[in-house]
């Protein structure tokens, strides 16, 4: 139990363009879901704190109108990269909360913005 | 301001050892300690958790202990695989207030296991 899913696994975009990744939880539903970054040899950096029905909580220095989150429902939390960059390029995890303080990884993707 | 910790950064060992991940956290106030397994380009999954009042947790071949009193924490692997080469990171979490539900992730320690 407990299955949260990425779609897709890997994406390569061109510069300038928009990327939706998708993150479900497949066995339970999640009101709270989490956004993190990880860069190369680096740990998981939280971006966001999707909140189901309500507007994403961003952390410091993650730019809100870049990163759009959407958690329409109780199992789907979106993330599009707009506008990609280059430095945009790398692994993105969504986690989400089953209860209390218990969160389980989806398989990450990864973007490549060319 | 929380903080978690690991060491080494990277090991390096021969399949079939053992070996022993080390955690210090200052995180507060504690809610629970997970150690998580991440493959080359995958998620994190999850390896054992431990709450304040417990001290020892296994599953299969990992073994995790807790001392809360000191905040640190280890992984202790037996009988290496091959399939153990990954990073393993410490994650804690805190509990009530503005912390509640976040996690703290440690640098992760990279283990390379040789035939």
């Amino acid at each position: 139990g407990a299955v949260v899913s990425q779609h897709p696994s890997w994406v390569i975009c061109k510069s300038g363009t928009s990327v939706k990744i998708e993150c479900r939880s497949l066995d339970f539903q999640a009101t709270t879901m989490f956004w993190y970054r990880q860069f190369p040899k680096q740990s998981l950096m939280l971006m966001a704190t999707s909140n189901e029905g309500s507007k994403a909580t961003y952390e410091q220095g993650v730019e809100k109108d870049k990163f759009l989150i959407n958690h329409a429902s109780l199992t789907l939390s979106t993330l599009t990269v707009t506008s990609a960059h280059p430095e945009d390029s790398s692994f993105y995890i969504c986690s989400a909360r089953l209860s209390g303080n218990s969160q389980y990884f989806g398989p990450g993707t990864r973007l490549t913005v060319l | 301001k929380n903080q978690v910790e690991q060491s080494p950064q990277s090991l390096i060992i021969l399949e079939g050892k053992n070996c022993t991940l080390q955690c210090n956290y200052t995180v507060s106030p504690f809610s629970n300690l997970r150690w998580y397994k991440q493959d080359t380009g995958r998620g994190p999954v999850s390896l054992t958790i431990m709450t304040f009042s417990e001290n020892t947790k296994s599953n299969g071949r990992y073994t995790a202990t807790l001392d809360a009193d000191t905040k640190q924490s280890s992984l202790h692997i037996t009988a290496s695989q091959l399939s153990d080469s990954a990073s393993y990171i410490c994650v804690v979490s805190a509990t009530g207030g503005t912390s509640y539900g976040k996690l703290t992730f440690g640098q992760g320690t990279i283990l390379t296991v040789h035939p």
